[in-house]
């Protein structure tokens, strides 16, 4: 089955450290997403990456970190940096990036900081 | 994008339709309006976008004003399953892949 998978579902952490969560998908879309998902909120944009090895900040880059070196991988790094980093995780992708384009968002992570 | 007004929240009964309207007086003419809704503890899904016409699919409807500053999202007959989050949101044809912009959304309850 195609799809884009997230792990962990849950993660912990303690204060001051940083973490890594990973998001692969199968899709062979171009575009890939990272957003973060606060308690009764909506989604906000941390990153955004068109193609293999460039990638662009979204509303709140500050405190996070991201890499693409595969079309299929797309992992946020959340830093020490990252003020309030307990949050609801969610990486989506695209077929190619446009407006009218759907995009397919994976089950999502947990995070819990300590 | 521009922004769009969406009810907090919707409550509706199981095997009644369901109709969630959105506001967008500042759209523009090269806007798409699109529908994502998440379930609880998921990430979002994709339920339908347009233009001007109406559209249909599997989902849902969805109906356009023809000023299009407003649309309905339309669920024909209320399951469970559709109890979610609904997210109207407005996308540039001329923009890039920067991402949907999600505001609150509308919180839709369906009583058995």
């Amino acid at each position: 089955d195609g799809g884009i998978t997230q792990s962990p579902k849950y993660l912990f952490r303690k204060e001051g450290q940083n973490v890594t969560l990973s998001c692969e998908q199968n899709l062979n879309h171009d575009a890939m997403y990272w957003y973060r998902q606060d308690p009764g909120q909506g989604l906000r944009l941390i990153y955004y990456s068109q193609i293999v090895n460039d990638f662009q900040k979204g509303d709140i880059a500050e405190g996070y970190s991201v890499s693409r070196e595969k079309k299929e991988s797309f992992p946020l790094t959340v830093t020490s940096a990252q003020k309030n980093p307990t949050a609801f995780y969610l990486c989506a992708s695209s077929i190619v990036p446009g407006s009218t384009d759907t995009q397919y968002f994976g089950p999502g992570t947990r995070l819990t900081v300590l | 994008d521009a922004k769009t007004t969406q009810p907090n929240s919707m409550e509706s009964n199981e095997e009644e339709p369901v109709h969630l309207p959105c506001n967008h007086s500042t759209i523009s003419g090269t806007d798409y309006i699109h529908w994502y809704r998440q379930l609880p503890s998921q990430g979002p899904e994709y339920v339908i976008h347009g233009l001007t016409s109406n559209v249909n699919n599997r989902m849902a409807s969805l109906a356009i004003a023809e000023d299009r500053k407003s649309s309905t999202l339309i669920l024909h007959r209320a399951t469970l399953r559709d109890a979610a989050v609904y997210y109207c949101i407005l996308r540039d044809l001329r923009g890039g892949a920067d991402g949907l912009t999600f505001g609150k959304g509308t919180h839709l309850i369906i009583q058995p």
